[in-house]
């Protein structure tokens, strides 16, 4: 079965610095995809960035960028000029690339923000 | 609707007693997901349906647990004779279920088990 490990439950960050989230996850899967979520104190999940494991080019969206080292199975999240909205849970998950299977979380890391 | 919409928002009651859970998807998608979340945890796979197929429900934690889908619309999340341990946050996602496209979530509910 597939496990996704955040080994960091708490990390914090100065305003407009930047943050390195950590997550490593374990598949005998070839290919697959790999998702940064957020859940802010209102609860709903919200996608972060997304990466596809056959892309060897790493994902980037905006502030949000992913360093994915498949060798390594580990897909850390960089969040450059860290904002005040930015703190939240942040979740790391895996999702098998063939069939509508479910996604497998990690347990999440809560990033505060000191301004 | 605009996103996935979950009911109630919070939900008190008391052990030993039936609570059912609802989760209007986002219209047109297929697939829905229902995933538990337990205080400081991450979230726990339960059940999933796709279309017509049998639903996926290998994340049931015990046959306490059930959920029913009409068609490609409506999902309801029913816990019998709730335990204390059943409390946690209760999410709802869908998807338009293409396999590769993000899942959309709702606000969930916050389930209290007194």
């Amino acid at each position: 079965a597939q496990t996704v490990t955040q080994s960091q439950p708490e990390m914090s960050v100065q305003e407009a610095e930047t943050v390195t989230l950590s997550c490593t996850y374990d598949t005998s899967e070839s290919d697959y995809y790999l998702f940064w979520y957020k859940q802010p104190p209102s609860r709903q999940m919200i996608l972060v960035i997304r990466q596809e494991a056959y892309k060897q080019q790493n994902a980037t969206e905006n502030r949000f960028s992913v360093n994915f080292q498949k060798a390594a199975k580990s897909f850390s999240l960089k969040i450059s000029d860290s904002q005040l909205g930015d703190a939240a849970m942040y979740f790391c998950a895996y999702r098998r690339y063939s069939g509508n299977t479910p996604l497998v979380f990690g347990k999440g890391t809560r990033l505060s923000v000191i301004a | 609707g605009a996103g996935v919409s979950q009911s109630p928002s919070n939900k008190v009651t008391e052990k030993g007693k039936d609570v059912e859970l609802r989760c209007d998807p986002i219209s047109g998608h297929t697939a829905l997901y229902w995933y538990r979340q337990r205080l400081g945890q991450g979230l726990e796979f339960l059940i999933y349906f796709q279309g017509n197929s049998a639903p996926d429900k290998s994340g049931l934690p015990s046959d306490r647990f059930s959920a029913e889908r009409t068609g490609e619309s409506v999902s309801t999340l029913t816990i019998q004779r709730t335990q204390q341990e059943d409390s946690a946050v209760y999410l709802c996602a869908s998807s338009s279920g293409q396999g590769t496209e993000k899942l959309f979530f709702g606000s969930g509910t916050q389930l209290s088990v007194l």
